[in-house]
C-alpha cells in the first residue's frame, strides 16, 4: 500500500499475555519510529530505527518492552508480560533519512489489556 | 526543561476567528519544523513544514524564529472542521539517534 500500515489495528489481551504489533512502513523510508498515546495524552516516543544503525531504544519504558526491524522494513514491537497500564494506542512512523522530510504516520494498533 | 514546549489549551474561539499558537524549542542546533493535526482517535497527520522565511497555505501561516527559538500557527477564518490538537513537531538529523520531538499539543475548539 502506499501509507505506513499497522496490524492488528485493535488488540485485547488479558493481563499477563505477550503480544506483537507489526509495522509495515513507507517503501523506501529508512526511518521508522514507534510511538505510544494513551487517551488524551501526548507522544510518548518508544524506539527509533535508522537504516542500518543502532537503534535508539532510549523511550522503552521497560525490559517488557522490545522492537526489531528485519532487513531494514517490517518492524515487530513485542510487549512481554502485558499490564493494564499498557493499553493505549501504538503509533508507527516512518520516513526517508534527513531532517527535512516528513514524517508519515500509520492509524495506529489500540491494544486493551483487561 | 522539555525539549519541546506547547500551551496545552484548549483554545475555544468562535467560527470566522484568528487564532495563534506558540510552540518553544530548546536545542538551538533543530534544524526542521513541522506542525502536525490530529484529530481525535486518529493518527497526527502533517499540515505543513515550517520555513525559515515563514510560509503560508491557505488560512494557515507558519512562522519560524531561530533566535528566540519559537515556532507558530496562524489559523485564520477559523472553521469548525479546524477543531483538532495542533502538534509541534522539531527534528534535527543525528545519525542512529532519534531526532524527532513532539509536543504535547494544543487543543482548539471552534464553536458554531
Amino acid at each position: 500500500g502506499a501509507g505506513v500500515s499497522q496490524s492488528p489495528s485493535n488488540k485485547v489481551t488479558e493481563k499477563g499475555k505477550d503480544v506483537e504489533l507489526r509495522c509495515d512502513p513507507i517503501s523506501g523510508h529508512t526511518a521508522l519510529y514507534w510511538y505510544r498515546q494513551s487517551l488524551g495524552q501526548g507522544l510518548e516516543f518508544l524506539i527509533y530505527f535508522q537504516g542500518n544503525s543502532a537503534p535508539d531504544k532510549s523511550g522503552l519504558p521497560s525490559d517488557r518492552f522490545s522492537a526489531e526491524r528485519t532487513g531494514g522494513s517490517v518492524s515487530t514491537l513485542t510487549i512481554q508480560r502485558t499490564q493494564q497500564e499498557d493499553s493505549a494506542v501504538y503509533l508507527c512512523a516512518s520516513s526517508f533519512t534527513g531532517s527535512g522530510n516528513t514524517i508519515y504516520f500509520g492509524e495506529g494498533s489500540w491494544l486493551t489489556v483487561v | 526543561r522539555k525539549e519541546v514546549e506547547q500551551d496545552p489549551g484548549p483554545f475555544n474561539v468562535p467560527e470566522g476567528a484568528t487564532v495563534a499558537f506558540n510552540c518553544t524549542y530548546s536545542n538551538s542546533a533543530s534544524q526542521s519544523f513541522f506542525w502536525y493535526r490530529q484529530d481525535c482517535r486518529k493518527e497526527p497527520k502533517l499540515l505543513m513544514s515550517v520555513y525559515s522565511s515563514g510560509n503560508e497555505d491557505g488560512r494557515f501561516t507558519a512562522q519560524l524564529n531561530r533566535a528566540s527559538q519559537y515556532i507558530s500557527l496562524l489559523i485564520r477564518d477559523s472553521k469548525l472542521s479546524d477543531s483538532a490538537t495542533y502538534l509541534c513537531v522539531v527534528n534535527k538529523e543525528d545519525t542512529g539517534r532519534r531526532a524527532l520531538t513532539f509536543g504535547s499539543g494544543t487543543r482548539l475548539q471552534v464553536q458554531p
